[in-house]
């Protein structure tokens, strides 16, 4: 048990729709991260919040979109779905300091969208 | 950008068996991470281990930042070991965000 929840656990979807998926973070981190791991492959990174900021960003479209609230839980939200937005969806979270080193970060049990 | 390569793909050993899990990754870095994803997809800790030798019962890890890789000992192998192996890297330039080997699929046998 990490400490980090998700929700929803399954989510089944239409092209096109819009989906939110949530994530609380450990108790104490102030740090969320999100990845895609699609069937098959290692997680990849889309963004990251840190103190309700996004704190970097990989190579996903604008159409993938997040929010950090004060108490440092965090939404995705991924509009206009496409077949290929089916995958897994980990958050992450970790202590980040101003420095940045990257501290260790623990992953919630995940949400699997399916988009048919 | 950042390459991070496991080895082997894929491992299949007996119950008891040991095994040794490589990563390779080609830029220096500030954090590596090791994980075991169960069947159900969650990802386990297993090592924050950015340089140096850590060991948690059966399972140890070494890090060899200078030259860029890292490997992850399992002795005594039980089937609950199966699953996918990760290696997960942070850059020391950009984001803290982890860029993730291509994985090892383990599989032991009773």
């Amino acid at each position: 048990e990490t400490g980090v929840t998700q929700s929803p656990t399954h989510l089944i979807k239409t092209r096109g729709q819009q989906v939110t998926l949530r994530c609380s973070s450990q108790s104490g981190h102030n740090t969320v991260s999100w990845y895609q791991q699609a069937l098959g492959q290692g997680p990849q990174f889309i963004f990251q919040y840190y103190r309700e900021e996004e704190n970097g960003r990989g190579n996903f479209p604008p159409r993938f979109s997040g929010l950090q609230f004060p108490n440092y839980s965090s939404e995705l939200n991924v509009n206009a779905l496409e077949l290929d937005d089916s995958a897994l969806y980990l958050c992450a979270s970790s202590l980040e300091g101003l420095a940045g080193v990257g501290e260790t970060q623990y992953f919630g049990p995940g949400t699997r969208l399916l988009v048919l | 950008g950042i390459q991070v390569e496991q080895s082997p793909p894929d491992l299949i050993l007996q119950e008891g068996a040991n095994s040794t899990l490589r990563c390779n990754f080609s830029d220096s870095v500030n954090n590596l991470q090791w994980f075991h994803q169960n069947p159900w997809g969650q990802l386990i800790n297993l090592f924050y281990i950015p340089s140096g030798t850590k060991q948690n019962g059966r399972l140890s890890a070494t890090t060899v930042a200078t030259e860029r890789y890292s490997l992850l000992y399992i002795s005594s192998s039980q089937t609950t070991d199966s699953g996918v192996y990760f290696c997960a890297v942070v850059l020391q330039t950009g984001a803290n965000n982890l860029f993730f080997g291509t994985g090892t699929r383990l599989t032991v046998i009773p």
